[in-house]
């Protein structure tokens, strides 16, 4: 059964340092996006990505979050200058279509700023 | 913005028997999807309900959206321990609007 993965699995990271973390959805989805669990809490959605641009993102994805398609493939989350309360768990998720679409999740990216 | 809660947050039951977890939501929902989170694995999708005061089966797996759409259930009959995890409600808020709004979650754990 195809599958979303995710690299790296952990990332530890200086304070103010740039973290790009990587994702290759599922091949026939068109629908791309990124979520975040700080330990212990809910799943928050960041942002959503189709036909190479971002068509949703919440508070969260500011100016220090960004996204991009490099290649036919892979879906990376960059965060230019991390902070320590970037800690958390990125899931990237991907749909076939919009609308009432099951989202299939990868088994994300621990990230640690310290 | 859109609220989803979840009551209880945590839940512990003897194998075998029935837990129900609750969502509300803050604004009137689309769609509402059930995830089941392992512990230390991601998000797993269950089901999906559209329809005012839709029922859906899944073997001991029982979901109801609210005729109102702003609530929903999960209720498991006869625990197992593969059941253990957290059960998260995600909400969308328009058809063709992908973002989801994760509710709190319920942990169930149970006592073999």
């Amino acid at each position: 059964e195809p599958e979303v993965t995710q690299t790296p699995s952990h990332q530890v990271t200086q304070m103010g340092q740039e973290v790009i973390l990587r994702c290759v959805p599922i091949s026939n989805h068109l629908y791309f996006y990124w979520y975040r669990q700080i330990l212990g809490q809910k799943v928050e959605f960041l942002v959503s990505f189709y036909n190479n641009e971002i068509s949703e993102k919440s508070e969260i994805f500011d100016d220090q979050f960004s996204v991009e398609r490099p290649d036919g493939s892979n879906f990376t989350l960059k965060i230019r200058s991390t902070k320590l309360e970037d800690s958390a768990m990125y899931f990237c998720a991907s749909s076939e279509l919009a609308g009432f679409q099951t989202q299939y999740f990868g088994p994300g990216t621990r990230l640690l700023v310290l | 913005g859109q609220q989803v809660m979840q009551i209880p947050q945590y839940q512990h039951v003897q194998e075998g028997e029935d837990f129900t977890t609750y969502c509300n939501s803050s604004t009137t929902l689309s769609n509402i999807q059930w995830y089941k989170q392992r512990p230390g694995g991601h998000p797993v999708f269950l089901i999906q309900l559209v329809k005012s005061g839709e029922v859906k089966k899944q073997k001991r797996l029982t979901f109801q959206f609210g005729e109102a759409k702003k609530n929903s259930s999960l209720h498991i009959t006869a625990t197992q321990t593969t059941d253990v995890g957290t059960y998260f409600c995600a909400g969308g808020p328009n058809f063709g609007n992908e973002k989801l709004t994760f509710g709190t979650g319920t942990r169930l754990t149970i006592i073999p």
